[in-house]
């Protein structure tokens, strides 16, 4: 089965900061990978999907990139609403998720 | 606009069995993966499973080959999870959630997902 990998696991940061999650496979997955933002009590949102592509309606704030190994996740300009846990998923795995909390 | 409601919160003893149902409403029900996902308290999010109706067959992570069943009823366009021979541990969120591109599990994403259904096991 594929891994993720996930890092950091919990991210420090102040409103309006720039911040980047990394997500690693343990084998190419091309671009098959999404991310989520999770907030307590709530279910998963999709937020990125094929490593790229902005679910509708989720601020241009937040954007992916990468492909076969390694993908990132960066949010331009930290708001109030999204501290946050994040998780990619490939296929059936997830990663271990990055708690965003405020500085 | 797809939407998926999960029946409502269990507490269960050891050793018994649980079901919960996701009831899917506003679109296409048969030709979409429906996968279970859990999370338990204070800890990531953990595929158990998912079905494609109309192929009738479901996949399971192996950490629960043998203990979970997962079923889909089209007349309702209804999935279910039955999970068995619970222990403590079994203490989660779980929630059901749609493959967004038709037709496969794999090198998809989820969207959407139910509400969550948290199950309690204790004695």
């Amino acid at each position: 089965d594929i891994q993720m990998t996930q890092s950091p696991s919990t991210l420090s940061a102040s409103v309006g900061d720039s911040v980047t999650i990394t997500c690693r496979a343990s084998q190419s997955i091309s671009s098959w990978l999404a991310w989520y933002q999770q907030k307590p009590g709530k279910a998963p949102k999709l937020l990125i999907y094929k490593a790229s592509s902005l679910e509708s309606g989720v601020p241009s704030r937040f954007s992916g990139s990468g492909s076969g190994t390694e993908f990132t996740l960066t949010i331009s300009s930290l708001q109030p609403d999204d501290f946050a846990t994040y998780y990619c998923q490939q296929s059936w795995t997830f990663g271990q998720g990055t708690k965003v909390e405020i500085k | 606009q797809v939407q998926l409601v999960q029946s409502g919160a269990e507490v269960k003893k050891p050793g018994s069995s649980m079901k919960v149902s996701c009831k899917a409403s506003g679109g296409t029900f048969i030709t979409y993966a429906f996968s279970w996902v859990r999370q338990a308290p204070g800890q990531g999010l953990e595929w158990m499973g998912g079905i494609i109706p109309l192929f009738g067959t479901a996949n399971y992570a192996q950490k629960f080959q043998g203990r979970v069943t997962i079923t889909a009823d089209e007349s309702t366009s209804t999935a279910y999870m039955e999970l068995s021979s619970l222990r403590s541990e079994d203490t989660a969120v779980y929630y059901c959630a749609r493959g967004a591109a038709a037709g496969t599990l794999i090198n998809n994403w989820f969207d959407p997902w139910g509400q969550g259904t948290l199950v309690t096991v204790s004695s």
